[in-house]
């Protein structure tokens, strides 16, 4: 099964901040890669589709890049409701449908 | 609007069977694969399976930590996804989402889910 690193596994950060969330594959994945946005009691939502395609609805703060091993989201400028836990995944292997550890935003 | 709710969690045993079913609506339930998620207390996210449209054949695919205990199966006439869960262990305690797998989408995310079904298992 292909693994999913994401760094760091937290980190906290004031509103207007710019924020980098790293994933990693341990191996390629072409652009198969998804992100996720999940709040406490909520169920996982969509952000970020095949890499660095924004979801419908989605604000345009929310960015990704990346391709093959090394995945990249990027939030330009934080806002509050934007505190919550983040997953990546990749759907490039069946049948194991991986995700990332997680990372969890946190208010400075 | 496209929907899935997800229902039939609870407290279970060790050892007994639970099922889960994963209603949809808003789109055609039909042409989509289903995929089952869940996460245990204070844990991230784990895939659990998914099963194909039945024009990819309604295959399955699972994780392996559940291989051989889970079951997922599709009544396409009443656009319901079910996880059939025997054998079931401790470990097994989650919350269990299901969600559209968009394999006409580049990436195929898991573009919408429900809201999850806790389900419990403890003696």
């Amino acid at each position: 099964d292909i693994q999913m690193t994401q760094s760091p596994s937290s980190l906290s950060a004031s509103v207007g901040d710019r924020v980098t969330i790293t994933c990693r594959a341990s191996q390629s994945i072409s652009n198969y890669l998804n992100w996720y946005q999940q709040k406490p009691g909520k169920a996982p939502k969509l952000l970020i589709y095949a890499a660095f395609s924004l979801q419908s609805g989605v604000p345009s703060r929310f960015s990704g890049s990346g391709s093959g091993t090394d995945f990249t989201l990027t939030i330009s400028s934080l806002q509050p409701e934007d505190f919550a836990t983040y997953y990546c995944q990749q759907s490039y292997s069946t049948p194991a449908l991986t995700f990332g550890g997680g990372t969890k935003v946190e208010i400075k | 609007e496209v929907q899935l709710v997800e229902s039939g969690g609870g407290l279970v045993q060790p050892g007994r069977s639970l099922r889960l079913s994963c209603t949809a609506s808003g789109f055609t339930f039909g042409d989509y694969a289903i995929n089952w998620v869940r996460q245990a207390p204070g844990k991230g996210l784990e895939w659990v399976g998914f099963i194909r449209s039945r024009a990819y054949g309604g295959t399955t695919e699972y994780a392996a930590s559940v291989k051989g205990r889970f079951t997922i199966s599709r009544d396409d006439s009443k656009s319901i996804a079910y996880l059939q869960m025997n054998s079931l262990k401790t470990e097994d305690t989650a919350v269990y989402y299901c969600s559209r797998l968009n394999t006409y989408a580049s990436g195929i995310p898991f573009d919408y889910w429900g809201q999850g079904t806790l389900v419990t298992v403890s003696s």
